[in-house]
């Protein structure tokens, strides 16, 4: 049972353009919300999270969007650069969850020049 | 200086055959992870250790053993390999939080192939 689900296997976008990573989750008890990035035979690295407290978090070029209502959330990217295409990872944590992330699938997200 | 590092990169092996990867983080964090990245690209958690204390223990096979000699230090042992194991290994660490997100640093993984 998939809690953490990223339907978009892949993405392209345009150099300079907005990219939108999608992410659907079924747990409520979710009490944070993390996105990675993952280049090719590195690990994933920490890019942005938001607490369920909250709607919107930024940072720089990205901003996390939750809509607890929807079980849904989005990572926004504008301005694209090709150094961004990547494997996008979105991933859950609950406070009773032992510290545990779970994690969708992931989405390749290619920024063309 | 790699923060979590894991050895070896890549292990290609027999069906039947036993194996160790090893993992280490210099970040003085208290908990650390083995994750696994199978075909279908999900990352699943196996286990979590914290403070040498296993906390976390997935639905694993139990020919996958995991042991920490100390906090900085997380292995993953793996019995009697069947074909099915072939995945990439994920290292991570963390620190205990007392509010805010739990923020995972991963090694680079350790691809094992099974023939």
């Amino acid at each position: 049972d998939q809690q953490v689900k990223q339907n978009s296997p892949s993405l392209s976008v345009q150099e300079g353009r907005i990219s939108i990573l999608n992410c659907d989750y079924t747990n409520s008890m979710f009490d944070y919300f993390l996105w990675y990035k993952k280049y090719p035979a590195e690990g994933p690295t920490f890019l942005i999270s938001i607490s369920s407290i909250k709607d919107k978090n930024e940072d720089g070029r990205f901003t996390v969007f939750l809509n607890k209502s929807a079980k849904h959330l989005s990572l926004h990217i504008v301005p694209s650069q090709p150094g961004d295409s990547a494997v996008y990872f979105c991933a859950a944590s609950a406070i009773q969850g032992a510290q545990k992330l779970v994690f969708g699938q992931g989405t390749r997200l290619t920024i063309n020049p | 200086d790699t923060a979590v590092s894991q050895t070896p990169k890549y292990l290609v092996t027999q069906m039947g055959n036993d194996k160790s990867i090893k993992c280490e983080q210099n970040l003085g964090h208290d908990t650390m992870y083995w994750y696994k990245q199978d075909s279908k690209k999900f990352l699943k958690i196996m286990f979590s250790y914290n403070n040498k204390e296993l906390i976390i223990n997935e639905t694993v096979p139990n020919r996958f053993s995991p042991k920490s000699p100390d906090k900085a230090h997380l292995n993953l042992h793996i019995n009697s390999l069947e074909l099915g194991d072939s995945a990439v290994y994920f290292c991570a660490s963390s620190r205990r939080r007392s509010g805010g997100a739990n923020v995972l640093t991963f090694g680079a993984g350790s691809r094992l192939t099974v023939l």
